[in-house]
């Protein structure tokens, strides 16, 4: 079966760095998604890798290895706005989208 | 980010009543979905549509009954549920459902089956 697994919570202090995992296991690969979901919010797009290596976008940055089955979401100077739910989604070889449970993540002053 | 809305945000609903949620995207495109979020489980994805066709109904019990009269407006339909099918109501619109979209998605709806 296909499985995406991330941590179920974490917790960081404010100012801090922070590495959110995510490992999948999918038939194909066609490219990952992080998204940010704050309580009772919707999810917003944060990044999309499809080749192996790291994007960065200001303070957030993800990393791709297609060979491991792994990315992770680099957070850092971390503010208490970040304290949010992340989501992790592996789009497999027919082009359908499965999606982690997500990690909260907590934010402490 | 106000690119897709959805109504009502929250609901109770009995398991006898009959009730439809709404969902609008601002942003042009042409793929639209609906997806159930329970508590620490992945997005179940429910619904498909693109161009105003069904491509995907995941097994979905038929209580739960989609429409989607332009590209622009979602809605879902709800009769006869069940409290297992309390949860957040999400969702969300992309380009055309190609390989590299990205799925935007409105705020939710949270419904309560008593």
């Amino acid at each position: 079966g296909q499985n995406i697994d991330q941590p179920t919570e974490m917790t960081a202090t404010e100012g801090a760095i922070v590495q959110i995992n995510c490992t999948y296991q999918t038939s194909g690969f066609n490219g990952l998604f992080w998204y940010q979901q704050h309580a009772g919010e919707a999810p917003t797009f944060l990044s999309y890798n499809v080749l192996d290596g790291l994007e960065e976008k200001g303070r957030f940055s993800s990393f791709l290895s297609r060979s491991k089955g792994y990315s992770y979401l680099l957070l850092k100077e971390l503010q208490m706005k970040d304290s949010a739910s992340y989501l992790c989604a592996v789009r497999d070889g027919n082009y359908q989208l499965i999606w982690g449970a997500g990690t909260k993540l907590i934010i402490k002053p | 980010e106000t690119g897709v809305t959805q109504t009502p945000r929250h609901l109770v609903m009995g398991m006898t009543n009959k009730k439809s949620l709404k969902c609008e995207q601002h942003l042009g495109h042409n793929a639209m979905y609906w997806y159930k979020q329970s508590a620490k489980k992945p997005l179940e994805l429910m619904f498909v549509y693109n161009f105003k066709e069904q491509t995907e109904n995941n097994s979905v019990p038929s209580r739960f009954s989609p429409e989607c009269p332009n590209s622009s407006h979602l809605f879902l339909h709800l009769h006869t549920l069940q409290p297992e099918d309390s949860a957040l109501y999400l969702c969300a619109s992309s380009q055309d459902g190609g390989a590299t979209d990205t799925q935007y998605f409105g705020p939710g709806t949270r419904l309560t089956v008593l």
